[in-house]
């Protein structure tokens, strides 16, 4: 079966610009998370989302949001970008119990680069 | 909040030789899991552990989750090329369905 797809993978942005990225999780898997990863801090947890809801909430500005779709798909948005905000942008999906139960499939991610 | 601290940051070894990384968190753990990111590539889940002591093996990998659940580790015997890597643990706690990643061991191999 199909495994996480993120769209796009690459994307260049200008300062002050948003961004919206995407992600289809496996098929059957309805938590989906979002992670941002830097060669400096690792991965750092964004939101997770389970049936359209909010489940978990990392520690992010409110420029940064999410949202999940009734098919579970997920997007994730950035506001006002900032040159710090350049990373790997990390999807993941989990079943139902939670990728505490049942681990995470990871996406390939979307690699964002902020000029 | 939990914090996942692992050492080493960076291993490299000879092949052949073998690998440990230790991961150590702040609070006790109901689980652990971990993931193994190829350079370039994504994480990839290789394993979960549960109980107090428990200790699985994969193959040259050999998982342990500790007696108090607060730490882990992560042996490769016999280290391969294919080895390369980055390996982080992930654990959450109790009543939380986060995870918290650790800050994860980059594993380069000299052939």
């Amino acid at each position: 079966k199909a495994g996480v797809t993120q769209t796009p993978r690459y994307l260049i942005k200008t300062r002050g610009q948003q961004v919206t990225l995407s992600c289809s999780p496996i098929s059957g898997h309805r938590s989906v998370s979002w992670y941002q990863q830097t060669p400096g801090q690792g991965l750092q947890f964004l939101f997770e989302y389970f049936s359209e809801t909010q489940r978990n909430k990392g520690n992010f500005p409110g420029r940064f949001s999410g949202r999940q779709f009734s098919n579970s798909r997920s997007e994730m948005n950035v506001s006002t970008l900032e040159l710090g905000d350049s990373a790997l942008y990390l999807c993941a999906s989990s079943l139902e119990g939670g990728p505490q139960n049942y681990g995470y499939t990871f996406g390939s991610g979307t690699r964002l680069t902020v000029v | 909040g939990q914090q996942v601290m692992q050492i080493p940051q960076y291993q490299h070894v000879q092949e052949g030789e073998d690998f440990t990384t230790y991961c150590n968190s702040s609070t006790t753990l109901s689980n652990i899991q971990w993931y193994k990111q190829r350079p370039g590539g994504h994480p990839v889940f290789l394993i979960q552990l549960v109980k107090s002591g428990e200790v699985k093996k994969q193959k040259r990998l050999t998982f342990q989750f500790g007696e108090a659940k607060k730490n882990s580790s992560l042996h490769i015997t016999a280290t391969q090329t294919t080895d390369v890597g980055t390996y982080f643990c992930a654990g959450s706690n109790f009543g939380n369905e986060k995870l918290t990643f650790g800050t994860g061991t980059r594993l380069t191999i000299i052939p």
